[in-house]
Formats: C-alpha cells, structure tokens, sequence
C-alpha cells in the first residue's frame, strides 16, 4: 500500500502567523494535487503540482513539488481565520491509474 | 461550475439494512469515485467507475457493491450494515485522462449505523 505522510496534523496559530504543512512519501508520483475541506463540505482542489521543483503560488498559499516528486509543501503567509480547514495532498501516477492516495490530513485553525 | 449532488447529508441506519448512497455529477464526467473519511485516516477509496457498468475496487471494497446504470449516477450499496460502516462517505467525480485530473466532491453523507 502506498503512503503519503502529512505534517504536521494539527495546526493551531494565531491570525498574521506563517506556516508550512509537509506531505511526504517513498514513492514517486505523476503530480501532487492539494485540497482544502471545511466543515460540512467536501475537499475542493487548490492546486497540482506535476513538475519536479515546481513552484506554484495561490495569493498567499505557495505550493511547492519536490526535485524528486516524492514530496510536496505548503506554505501559508499571514493567515487569516479563512484559511481554517483540512488540508490534504492526493498523489497521482498519471495516464496508468485512476486513483489517488490520500494524505491523512493537516487540521489548521487560525485564531482571530 | 462542477456539481456533484450526494442525496442524503445525514443519514440513520439500523445493523443489518441494506443502505443505497446516490451520487449525481452534472459536468458529463467519465470517472466517478466513493471514499469514506475517517478521522486520522484520511480519503480510502472504496470503489471506482470510469464508464458506465465499469467498475473496479478501490482499497476497502468489503461490505460495498456499488452500480453505475447512467453516466451522472454512481451508487454506493451497504449490502448489510454494520457499526464499523459509520463513516463520512464522499463522492468524486473527475474527466477522463488518468489520475492528474482532478477530483471533484459532493458535501459528503455522514451515515450513522446503529
């Protein structure tokens, strides 16, 4: 079974604060997708990441993919308590499957 | 925008029901997924369709069948529920081309067997 390793799982910081979430594995991957799921609704994606050393930015989220696309972060600046969420990473192998493998999860709660 | 629409956001069962989750996407998508979420584990897949009457297993078939009769449509059945089945069940739906594509989820159902 494949694995992808999330960190951290809980986050809780103060609003303006930064932060960066870990998503790592033994295996290499096609491309990295991000989702954020807040409560009550399902994951709805952020970003993929499919170029090894790529780097993405969404206003004050930056995505970055591993030189080796076994690993992904995501880096928030300044929080605001909008960003309170899950946050999981979904690794892909491309045209030769259907499925993704999903990381645990990293909880954050912005604190206004 | 996509719309995938799960019938049901909460949902009480009894052991030994057989329990039919629906799961409409508007978008003419090929491939449609079941999960369930649970805390500390993450998204598991349960099954699988990338076209109509096509399905596969994903990691956690057991105690699941699941039919695909219409493109839009993709049900999850609990053949015979038990307990352990209590779970945030959420349904996804993606284009054909491979796994980068990405997933889009209903609200999920939160089903609770006793």
């Amino acid at each position: 079974t494949q694995l992808l390793e999330q960190s951290p799982q809980f986050l809780s910081i103060q609003e303006g604060e930064n932060l960066t979430v870990y998503c790592n594995s033994s295996s290499v991957f096609s491309s990295l997708q991000w989702y954020r799921q807040e409560p009550g609704e399902g994951p709805v994606l952020l970003v993929t990441v499919v170029t090894g050393g790529e780097v993405k930015k969404l206003k004050r989220l930056t995505f970055q993919f591993g030189d080796a696309r076994k690993d992904s972060s995501l880096h928030i600046t300044a929080a605001q308590p909008g960003d309170t969420g899950l946050y999981l990473c979904a690794g892909a192998w491309g045209d030769s499957s259907y499925k993704l493998i999903f990381g645990s999860g990293t909880r954050l709660l912005v604190r206004p | 925008d996509v719309k995938v629409t799960q019938s049901s956001r909460y949902l009480v069962k009894r052991t030994g029901e057989k329990v039919f989750l629906e799961c409409v996407q508007d978008m003419d998508h090929e491939n449609m997924f079941w999960y369930r979420q649970d805390p500390g584990l993450g998204l598991r897949l349960i099954y699988f369709s990338y076209d109509v009457k096509m399905k596969e297993k994903g990691d956690i078939p057991e105690g699941y069948s699941v039919s695909r009769e219409k493109k839009e449509r993709f049900s999850l059945i609990l053949e015979s529920a038990s307990t352990n089945q209590t779970s945030m069940y959420l349904c996804a739906s993606s284009l054909a081309g491979g796994s980068n594509q990405p997933q889009h989820f209903g609200d999920g159902t939160r089903l609770s067997i006793l």
